[in-house]
């Protein structure tokens, strides 16, 4: 089963709109994590949510997290070509602190 | 800022060979990863290594593949005799506190089996 889920698969906006990527996750987390993955390079970390925390912002992102709906959100604003990529959530299982499992991801085209 | 380093960049390699991916992790952190990605398909965990041993390893990392920490600052994955289906990249993590903290990644090892 998978534990984290994408969603869209993929979004293509103009430059300047909001992008909003969502992610639906099974089981109880501590946290979630949000990653960035440029074509064909390493994955960078964007932003932790903690399970006691509804909303997270960190410069032109924002993270939301509904445990009761296993659901979290990450909205770019005011999006840059330069923000293509795909973007994963990941999340650590409860029962493990040496596992994170990552999502299908979003691929995110934004058109200049 | 630290940075998670990988060597080779790319690597490839004939059916049954044995390849040894390189990574050196960051200095401070106490956990270290190996994730791969074939293409277009979902990054998958395959080893955590804590405290000079595996903490967890998943389905895909049977007995062709280990881990070792031969000193204090590289990390490798061996892959002891190499299939077709073993192509993909493969990524280095390592973090501070487990999974409490995000992952510091590096740039990948990309591993062609021909």
């Amino acid at each position: 089963s998978q534990q984290g889920e994408e969603d869209p698969q993929a979004l293509s906006i103009q430059e300047g709109e909001n992008a909003t990527m969502n992610c639906s996750y099974k089981t109880s987390i501590n946290n979630l994590q949000w990653y960035r993955q440029n074509s064909g390079r390493g994955l960078v970390h964007l932003i932790l949510i903690r399970s006691n925390e509804r909303e997270k912002h960190s410069g032109r992102l924002r993270v939301t997290l509904d445990t009761s709906k296993k659901s979290s959100s990450l909205l770019i604003t005011a999006s840059r070509a330069a923000d293509t990529a795909s973007y994963f959530c990941a999340t650590p299982l409860m029962d493990s602190s040496y596992k994170l499992i990552f999502g299908s991801g979003t691929r995110l085209l934004v058109r200049p | 800022e630290p940075e998670v380093t990988q060597t080779p960049s790319h690597q490839v390699t004939q059916m049954g060979q044995e390849v040894i991916l390189r990574c050196v992790p960051i200095s401070n952190h106490l956990y270290f990863y190996w994730y791969r990605q074939i293409l277009g398909q979902k990054v998958e965990f395959l080893v955590s290594f804590y405290n000079n041993e595996i903490s967890e390893k998943s389905e895909i990392f049977d007995d062709q593949f280990s881990v070792e920490r031969p000193d204090g600052s590289n990390f490798t994955l061996k892959i002891r005799s190499t299939k077709l289906e073993d192509s993909a990249m493969y990524f280095c993590a390592s973090s501070e506190t487990g999974t409490l903290h995000g992952y510091t990644f590096g740039s990948g090892t990309r591993l062609t089996v021909v």
